[in-house]
């Protein structure tokens, strides 16, 4: 099983609304990480997580705080975004960061209003 | 600064035709190089990691090639077929920092 699964599928929220974004695999993989991906762009890296420490965080507004409960779980809190915030955001996972395949998420589509 | 190219931006098949996409990167010190998949609003399927000790990779219908030190990749879809239409990603993931920077993409259409 090489699934990354990402909830909500889509999310309508308020420049003044706190939500969640959850991201979760059960492949044993330790590293974890957030893309941003606006329309017919690629995706752009956002936070790495590595054995549940943050490892990278690509210089990323605080506006978005990411979070990793435990090894299978990976969070990202939005609060008090902005109408250019809305974009698919993307979750993978990988055995290590080193050398392994990145497996993704099908993503969740955000507009904020 | 990795950067990373594809060429071409976008390619219209008939049905049935070979066909080869381009992947160029800048800063040739790389872990490995991975080709996804991305259909329209979806995530991305991984198709294809090559290493960079590695020359190339084949699945199925795909073979995709390395030459690490002239900074370019080739992914090769044989026979290809409308279901292969999607746009195809290719990301380098660098040695120093374990970045995975991605390309633009190729937008292919396969007709019928």
């Amino acid at each position: 099983d090489t699934e990354v699964t990402q909830t909500p599928k889509h999310l309508v929220m308020g420049m003044t609304n706190k939500k969640s974004l959850k991201c979760e695999q059960h492949m044993g993989h330790r590293a974890m990480y957030w893309y941003k991906q606006k329309a017919k762009k690629p995706p752009e890296l956002m936070f790495v997580y590595s054995y549940e420490k943050l490892s990278i965080n690509e210089s990323v507004p605080s506006r978005f705080s990411p979070e990793c409960p435990n090894s299978s779980l990976l969070n990202l809190h939005l609060h008090a975004l902005q109408p250019e915030d809305s974009a698919l955001y993307l979750c993978a996972s990988s055995q290590g960061t080193g050398e392994n395949i990145q497996y993704f998420g099908a993503g969740t589509r955000l507009s904020v209003l | 600064k990795q950067e990373v190219t594809q060429i071409p931006a976008a390619l219209s098949v008939p049905e049935g035709e070979n066909l080869v996409l381009n992947c160029s990167f800048t800063d040739s010190a790389i872990y490995n190089l991975q080709w996804f998949r991305q259909d329209p609003g979806k995530g991305l399927t991984s198709l294809l990691l090559i290493q960079s000790s590695q020359r190339e990779q084949t699945s199925g219908r795909l073979n995709a090639s390395l030459d690490k030190s002239s900074g370019r990749s080739t992914l090769y879809i044989a026979a290809s077929q409308p279901g292969d239409s999607a746009t195809y990603l290719c990301a380098v993931k660098g040695s120093s920092n374990y970045k995975l920077t991605f390309g633009k993409g190729t937008l292919l259409t396969v007709n019928p």
